[in-house]
Parts: structure tokens; C-alpha cells; sequence
């Protein structure tokens, strides 16, 4: 089982919709989960961490965890075609210095 | 906003020759990381460095990689012997506090590495 797993896409999302993300985890103890956003050919750019079950959210962005079904979401409300960007779900196990990125998700926001 | 910076944005070298990447860490950060990301494929970690030692590595992090904090602000990545397969993007990394998990890492716009 690969440690993090994400549905590469695309995804295409109208204008205005909600985009939601998701990924899923191999369970190896306590961890912090992060959604980065990749604009082709540019670094990660943190957007959100969550570290405790339920839901958190920062403006636009909600990032929802799930640790007894072991995944992470991210939703993107009021969807901007600014927001079409790969989308990098990363974990840290706790004891471990890295972060272990999945493949990303990329999407698409139609006007 | 405090960032990090890389130099070179672009490094272009010949295989067999010895590259060294250059990163300035935000300012108050005590742990520093190097990933890099292949072409299409997904960000991977190579090695994380705390109070001027390695702290983890990767399997990536063979003897053909080091890491070093010359002064109190740049660290290095320096790859002898550069091969084709290192062509990627190397991208700088760091963040306040290190093991435990509830710490955020801030990435840098990348060194894009093209061995030729």
C-alpha cells in the first residue's frame, strides 16, 4: 500500500463551485497532514494543515480530517479559475522530520 | 512576509560534474530540508538538517549528496558527480520546529537542475 494517495485528475470544476480534494494515508502512528497548492513549474505554497479530526477552516479553504477512515480533504468554495493549480496532499508521521508528499491532484476551475 | 530564497533558478552542468545549490532559510526557522521533484513525478524528501547536523535522511541521500551550513544564513546542497537522472528540481525547505508534527514547512521557488 502506497503511503499517500492521491486521484491525480484532472478534475475540471465550473466557476463558482466547490472543489474538493481528497487523499488517503498508510496509519504508522500519529501525524499532521498539509495541503500544498503547485503552480506548473513553481515550489509548493502551503495552504492548510490540519492536525486533529473534524473539519478547519481558513477563508475559502476547509480542510476536513477523517483518521478512523484515514484520509484528508480539502475544499475549495466559490471556485476561481486563480485556484486551477496541482493540489499536493503531504504527511508527517510524528517522529519523522519529512513530509511524504502524494502525486497531486490537479484541477481545472472552468469560467 | 519572510521567504525562502534558492540561487541559482537555473543550473545547467554536464555529467560527472560536482553542482552545489544554494538556499537562504527564513531567518527564524531552526530546521531546513531539501526535496526534489522529477519531472511529472511527485515531490520527494532527501534530507532534513538541525543545529548543524543531518537529523534525517532519505534512501536518495547516497554519499554522492552533502548538506552544509557555512554561515549563520545560506545552506548548501552539493551533488558530485552529477548523472542524468539527477536532472530535477530541487527545492529548499524550512520551518520553526522539526519532530512532532504540528510545524509547517515553507518552500523555496526551486533550483531547477539540468544535467546534460
Amino acid at each position: 500500500q502506497k503511503e499517500v494517495e492521491q486521484n491525480s485528475g484532472p478534475l475540471s470544476v465550473p466557476e463558482g463551485a466547490i472543489a474538493s480534494l481528497n487523499c488517503t494515508y498508510s496509519d504508522r502512528g500519529s501525524q499532521s497532514f498539509f495541503w500544498y497548492r503547485q503552480y506548473s513549474g513553481k515550489s509548493p505554497e502551503l495552504i492548510m494543515f490540519i492536525y486533529s479530526n473534524g473539519d478547519k477552516e481558513d477563508g475559502r479553504f476547509t480542510a476536513q480530517l477523517n483518521k478512523a477512515s484515514q484520509y484528508v480533504s480539502l475544499l475549495i468554495r466559490d471556485s476561481q479559475p486563480s485556484d486551477s493549480a496541482t493540489y499536493l496532499c503531504a504527511v508527517n508521521w510524528w517522529g519523522n522530520e519529512k513530509l511524504t508528499f502524494g502525486t497531486g491532484t490537479r484541477l481545472t476551475i472552468i469560467p | 512576509e519572510p521567504e525562502v530564497t534558492q540561487t541559482p533558478s537555473h543550473q545547467v552542468t554536464q555529467m560527472g560534474q560536482e553542482v552545489i545549490l544554494r538556499c537562504v532559510p527564513i531567518s527564524n526557522h531552526l530546521y531546513f530540508y531539501w526535496y526534489r521533484q522529477i519531472l511529472g513525478q511527485k515531490v520527494e524528501f532527501l534530507v532534513s538538517f538541525y543545529n548543524n547536523e543531518i537529523s534525517e535522511k532519505s534512501e536518495i541521500f547516497d554519499d554522492q549528496f552533502s548538506v552544509e551550513r557555512p554561515d549563520g544564513s545560506n545552506f548548501t546542497l552539493k551533488i558530485r558527480s552529477t548523472k542524468l537522472e539527477d536532472s530535477a528540481m530541487y527545492f529548499c525547505a524550512s520551518s520553526e520546529q522539526g519532530t512532532g508534527g504540528e510545524d509547517e514547512q515553507y518552500f523555496g521557488p526551486g533550483t531547477r537542475l539540468t544535467v546534460t
